[in-house]
């Protein structure tokens, strides 16, 4: 079953400390994508990719770096963890085809920077 | 500034009731409008989506309904059950690059 799934689900770091969240993708979709959801603002795009080696900014990117080294695998990697990064994370990848481009997310990464 | 504002924030209906959300948008240029459902614990999903090349779509008991004049989209929900209890998003985006631009949602509770 196709399906995006996200590692780890939970993770507590410390600041200053360096986090990375892991994605991988079976529904062979060109582009992925790294959003944070936050109480009073939804859901808002970090960083995307449209293909393996590629990476975009997305409204929010800093303070964060993305991977894309391979069509299934997508990361976020925040260098030096502040506070402000927690969050919960969500992967997505998406086919982007012509008619619309719907996003499969995965279930979630719940950071906790202290 | 908010490019994609919803209201209400949150909302409580009756079983069997009707549930309306609303969404607008400023950016012109958007052409796709997706409506995504998210239970607690899960990531979002679609739920239903139109082009706004249309005015409305339908798919059982969810219906969208799109104005492009007004910059304005609504979903509305038919015999609202228990299990539609969800947080719904509407979004937007220009072309197929994938780059959904998400409201704030609104926090759905139907009651028995």
């Amino acid at each position: 079953e196709a399906a995006v799934t996200q590692s780890p689900r939970n993770k507590v770091a410390v600041t200053g400390g360096k986090v990375t969240l892991s994605c991988n993708q079976t529904n062979n979709h060109n582009n992925m994508y790294w959003y944070r959801q936050d109480t009073g603002h939804g859901l808002r795009l970090i960083h995307y990719s449209y293909g393996a080696g590629s990476t975009e900014k997305g409204d929010i990117p800093d303070g964060y770096k993305a991977s894309r080294p391979s069509q299934e695998n997508f990361s976020l990697i925040l260098e030096l963890a502040t506070p402000s990064q927690t969050s919960v994370y969500f992967c997505a990848s998406g086919d982007g085809d012509l008619s619309g481009n719907t996003l499969y997310f995965g279930e979630g990464s719940r950071l906790i920077v202290v | 500034q908010q490019q994609v504002r919803q209201s209400p924030q949150s909302l409580t209906v009756w079983e069997g009731g009707t549930t309306v959300l609303t969404c607008s948008y400023e950016d012109s240029t958007f052409n796709y409008f997706p409506w995504y459902q998210q239970f607690p614990g899960e990531g979002p999903a679609l739920l239903i989506s139109i082009l706004s090349v249309s005015d409305k779509k339908e798919d059982g008991r969810f219906t969208t309904f799109f104005n492009k004049r007004e910059k304005k989209l609504s979903l509305h929900i038919i015999d609202s059950q228990p299990g539609d209890s969800a947080t719904y998003f509407c979004a937007a985006s220009t072309g197929n690059t994938g780059k959904l631009i998400f409201g704030l949602g609104t926090t759905l509770q139907v009651q028995p």
